[in-house]
Parts: C-alpha cells; structure tokens; sequence
C-alpha cells in the first residue's frame, strides 16, 4: 500500500521557467510534509516543507503548496536551474498514535532534469 | 555536507554474515534515524532512536538491530544477511522528533551482498 505518490517518474524543463512537482497521499492522519532533492552518491537533502495547518510555504525559489481535501501537495520552482536538476522526493509524517514525525513515509521520487 | 556521517561507504559481504554500519549525527541533535532504500522498495523507515532510548519503529526484520549510544553516534547490526539485504543504508538526525525538525541524512552506506 502506497501511501505517498508520485506519479510522475519524470520531468523536463527548460532553465528559468517553472517547476512543478506532484505528490498525492492517501493517510488523512498524516500532518506534515516534506521535500527531499537528491544528488547521486549523496543522501537526501532537506528542501522545505509544510505543515497541515498552512496551505502554502515559501523559501526562496521554492514554494509547498498543501490541498488537504485533494491530499495533494506539489513543490514549484521558480525559476528553475540547471543545478536544480536531482531527484526530487516527497515524504509524509505523523504523529498521531504514538509514532513520530521522524518516521517519514516516502514516495518512489520524480527526475528533473532542467536544460540550459 | 550534512554533518551525518556514516561509515563505511561501500560494503560488500557473503550471505550469512553479520556487518555493523555506523552513524554520526549531526553536532546537537538527539535523534537518529535508519533509512533503507531498495530499488523495489525506495526509501524505507527502519527505525529512530532519540538520546539513547528506542522511539519508534518501522518494518524493520527481526535479524536486524541497533542502538544508540551515549555520546549519541548509533549503529546498525545486520546479520544472517541475505541477497535481498543489498540495499543503500541512510542515516539521518534532528534535533528533536517534532514536526519542526527536519531530517538531515547522511550519503549512505551501500551494503552488497553476494
């Protein structure tokens, strides 16, 4: 069971447009989200992310917006750079019943790639 | 650079042996978490351990064990490996376990059994 996805496996931009990156989660119970860019050979680098009481985070060139009645999220970049290009991950976590915000639920990650 | 450091990089072992991967947090933080990532699986919660003590726990297999210590470096014992125990071992840290502390990883440890 799949609780956090990406649907798109892949994406190609060109530098200085836009970025938008989807996430779907199917646990009402998770409240709060995150985003992961990925470098080969290096583990996951922290982006932004959002808790379930906002509907939008800004940081710089990146934005989190959160629909909780779609259990959507998506992270734009704007404007997209070369150095930008990584796999992208969205992950999902809880508190509810005893667990942790540490235990995050990951999904399978979208490859952007963005042209000079 | 994060600041989690694991050790060692690359591992590669024979089915059936037992290998202990090892993990430094970042300056500060309390908490540390073991990550697995699988080609089939993707990035899959082991377990957290938060000042010395268990504080949750994922899928993590019975053959599988860690802990943290008291100056807050932790490790992770894998034994009786299998083939399907080849994976990238993430270890990451935060200051607390709230929603406001971000995880930050460290680059991985990849663990090939043959």
């Amino acid at each position: 069971d799949q609780q956090v996805k990406q649907n798109s496996p892949s994406l190609s931009v060109q530098e200085g447009r836009i970025s938008i990156l989807n996430c779907d989660y199917t646990n009402s119970m998770f409240d709060y989200f995150l985003w992961y860019k990925k470098y080969p050979a290096e583990g996951p680098t922290f982006l932004i992310s959002i808790s379930s009481i906002k509907d939008k985070n800004e940081d710089g060139r990146f934005t989190v917006f959160l629909n909780k009645s779609a259990k959507h999220l998506s992270l734009h970049i704007v404007p997209s750079q070369p150095g930008d290009s990584a796999v992208y991950f969205c992950a999902a976590s809880s508190n509810a019943g005893g667990t942790s915000y540490g235990k995050l639920t990951f999904g399978q990650g979208t490859i952007l790639t963005v042209h000079p | 650079d994060s600041g989690v450091t694991q050790t060692p990089k690359h591992l590669i072992t024979a089915t059936g042996q037992r290998v202990t991967l090892r993990c430094s947090p970042r300056s500060g933080d309390l908490s540390v978490y073991w990550y697995q990532q699988s080609l089939d699986q993707g990035l899959q919660f082991l377990i957290q351990y938060y000042n010395g003590e268990e504080r949750a726990k994922g899928n993590i297999l019975e053959r599988f064990s860690a802990q943290q210590f008291p100056d807050l470096h932790s490790e992770l014992n894998l034994s009786s490996l299998e083939l399907g125990d080849s994976a990238l071992y993430f270890c990451a840290s935060s200051r607390g376990t709230g929603g406001n502390s971000p995880l930050h990883f460290g680059n991985g440890t990849r663990l090939t059994v043959t």
